[in-house]
């Protein structure tokens, strides 16, 4: 069974800090990778995705990317408590259909 | 706002009763999927369309869910003789399916309540 597993957390940060979320999947075949982020009683929202080895840079926001390894993290800086939320992992390749994590909460400490 | 719309956002309902949700998807999206999600948990996957053929159905749900996609666009899932463990946030999201993956969109979600 193709899975994607995230540690569940909580992670607790200092505000201004740098929080790390890693996320590992059994699919090789995958090749596209997200993350999403949930407040509570909200849906997912969709906040960076990687295709490539390596890393991706979007504001705050880094993911990185190590196929042969098969993970994925995600590192959000300067952390401010409005990123406290659960943040999910998700991958997909081919024609599958997308794997979810459980997700991480995240909790950044003022 | 993603573009994907679900409605009603909140049902109250006792139990034994039937409900229907529905969800219209991103408009050339092509991929159309349902989930369920209790507190604490991620997204547990119930079913999925392409266009308007359900390709897969999970083996955790029970004869009591139905789900349509008629015509490829909008669907709606139904829940049977609903029983207080269903009650959860119902999920839809939306895709357009490429060779290397898709990316997936979600709506607002409905919230179900059983008494």
């Amino acid at each position: 069974q193709k899975e994607v597993e995230q540690n569940s957390g909580p992670l607790s940060v200092p505000e201004g800090a740098i929080a790390s979320l890693n996320c590992t999947y059994s699919d090789r075949g995958s090749q596209s990778f997200f993350w999403y982020r949930q407040y509570s009683g909200k849906s997912p929202e969709l906040i960076m995705s990687i295709y490539s080895n390596g890393d991706k840079e979007d504001g705050r926001f880094t993911a990185q990317l190590n196929k042969a390894s098969q993970y994925v993290s995600l590192l959000i800086r300067d952390s401010q408590p409005s990123d406290s939320a659960t943040y999910l992992c998700a991958a997909t390749g081919g024609y599958q259909k997308v794997t979810f994590g459980t997700g991480t909460k995240l909790q950044v400490i003022p | 706002d993603t573009g994907v719309s679900q409605d009603p956002r909140h049902k109250i309902t006792k139990r034994g009763q039937n409900v229907t949700f529905r969800c219209d998807p991103i408009s050339e999206h092509n991929r159309l999927y349902w989930y369920r999600q209790t507190l604490g948990q991620g997204p547990e996957f119930l079913t999925y369309f392409q266009n308007e053929a359900q390709l897969e159905k999970s083996r955790l749900l029970s004869d009591r869910f139905s789900a349509e996609r008629p015509k490829g666009s909008f669907s709606t899932l139904e829940i049977q003789r609903t029983e207080q463990g269903d009650s959860a946030m119902y999920l839809c999201a939306s895709s357009l399916v490429e060779r290397r993956g898709e990316t997936q969109y979600f709506g607002p979600g409905t919230r179900l309540l059983v008494l």
